[in-house]
């Protein structure tokens, strides 16, 4: 099974701030990574596909970037309604495997 | 717009079952791959089973394998999951998702129903 390890667990923020997000896969997935953010009793909504692509309707604040096995997202100024988790999730094969997951808090 | 809802959790005691199901409003359907998604409380998200749009691949994760069914019916625009031998271990909120190409990217999530798995 791929293993996807996010850094940093969580962090926190204030609004404003740039937040990146790193996510390790234990092979190479060339681009196929998804970013999925999740807040408190809602569903995971996706926000970044194979690597770098903004989901329709995701504010472009949002970008991801990487390839192989190294794979970033970046916020570029965090809003209010950005304090969430965020999980990254290969597709490259199955099991799809997700990361554990980064917590972004207040500041 | 797309919208998947599932429905079917609840309580239920150890060693029992339950089928989950998970209705799209789509007229597509038929044409996705399918999986399902769970998490525990206050725990991340975990894949549980994968089926293909016309059901000739099924997968599934090795915590479920066995005990978990995962089937759909093309007809009813509905996917299921039948869990049998459920254990404190499967307490969790269990998600559908849509499985868009090229990508594999899971862009439609339902809501989520919860099965809380106790004596």
């Amino acid at each position: 099974d791929i293993q996807m390890t996010q850094s940093p667990s969580s962090l926190s923020a204030s609004v404003g701030d740039r937040v990146i997000i790193t996510c390790r896969a234990s092979q190479s997935i060339i681009d196929y990574v998804n970013w999925h953010q999740q807040k408190p009793g809602k569903a995971p909504k996706l926000l970044i596909y194979a690597a770098s692509n903004l989901q329709s309707g995701v504010p472009s604040r949002f970008s991801g970037s990487g390839s192989g096995t190294d794979f970033t997202l970046t916020i570029s100024s965090l809003q209010p309604e950005d304090f969430a988790t965020y999980y990254c999730q290969q597709s490259y094969n199955i099991p799809r495997t997700f990361g554990q997951g980064t917590k972004v808090e207040i500041k | 717009e797309v919208q998947l809802v599932e429905s079917g959790g609840g309580l239920v005691q150890p060693g029992g079952s339950l089928r989950l199901s998970c209705a799209d409003s789509g007229l597509t359907f038929s044409t996705y791959s399918m999986t399902w998604v769970r998490q525990a409380p206050g725990k991340g998200l975990e894949w549980v089973s994968y089926i293909s749009p016309s059901s000739s691949l099924m997968y599934y994760a090795d915590s479920v394998k066995g005990r978990f069914t995962i089937s759909r019916d093309n007809a009813k625009n509905s996917l299921y999951l039948q869990m049998n031998s459920l254990g404190a271990e499967d307490t969790a909120v269990y998600y559908c998702a849509r499985e868009n190409r090229p990508s594999n990217r899971m862009d439609v999530w339902g809501q989520g129903t919860t099965v809380t798995v106790s004596s």
